[in-house]
């Protein structure tokens, strides 16, 4: 198996702030990682794909970068919007998600 | 627009089988490229792939749980399945039906239903 590991497991921000979230894979994953947003309730969404495509319909604020084991998502500028937990997953060998991020403001 | 919704009982015995059913909406379970998946979540546990099928029926199911799960598609009615054989407790989550976008292997999801929560108890 592989595992993801993400950090922090919560993150509290302002409005306007930068946020990074990291996920590290236990053995090199490539470019195959994914990134979903998560509100209260509601289904994961897909926000970016192949560790740095941006999926149709996202906000430009939303980026992401990486590869092999260590992957970054980056929220330019906080909006109350973004309140939600984060995902990754990769999907080199079979699917894994990582435990997931709270962000809160 | 793509839309998914699941449905099925929500209680399920333990032993039994869990059976679910995924309605596609706005897309062809026939369409190339694309396999039909479940996930589910628990608090404990998080998010966890339970396995994919395309419209052949060629699947790939978490290895954890190959043993027990069986996935299939109508395409007839445009919809795809989950069996989950002898469940326990642990098995209460909310499933997710997923389209999943394939190229050589099974990659991300990038649409999700609403989720169904199936509870496991006596």
């Amino acid at each position: 198996d592989i595992r993801m590991t993400q950090s922090p497991s919560t993150l509290s921000a302002s409005v306007g702030d930068r946020v990074t979230i990291t996920c590290r894979a236990s053995q090199t994953i490539s470019s195959w990682l994914a990134w979903y947003q998560q509100k209260p309730g509601k289904a994961p969404k897909l926000l970016i794909y192949d560790a740095s495509t941006l999926e149709s319909g996202v906000p430009p604020r939303f980026s992401g970068s990486g590869s092999g084991t260590e992957f970054i998502l980056t929220i330019a500028s906080l909006q109350p919007d973004d309140i939600a937990t984060y995902y990754c997953q990769q999907y080199n060998n079979y699917r894994t998600f990582g435990q997931g991020t709270r962000v809160e403001i | 627009q793509v839309h998914l919704q699941e449905s099925g009982p929500g209680l399920v015995r333990p032993s039994e089988t869990l059976s679910l059913s995924c309605s596609v909406f706005g897309d062809s379970v026939s369409r190339t490229g694309f396999y039909w998946g479940w996930t589910r979540q628990t608090p404990g546990q998080g998010l966890e792939w339970i396995g994919s099928v395309d419209y052949r029926g060629t699947s790939s199911y978490s290895p954890t749980l190959k043993s027990r799960v069986t996935m299939s598609v109508d395409t007839s009615k445009n919809q795809f399945f989950l069996k989950l054989m002898s469940v326990t407790a642990a098995d209460t989550a909310v499933y997710y039906c997923t389209r999943d976008r394939f190229v050589e292997w099974v990659l991300d999801s990038d649409y999700w239903g609403q989720g169904a929560l199936v509870t496991v108890s006596s």
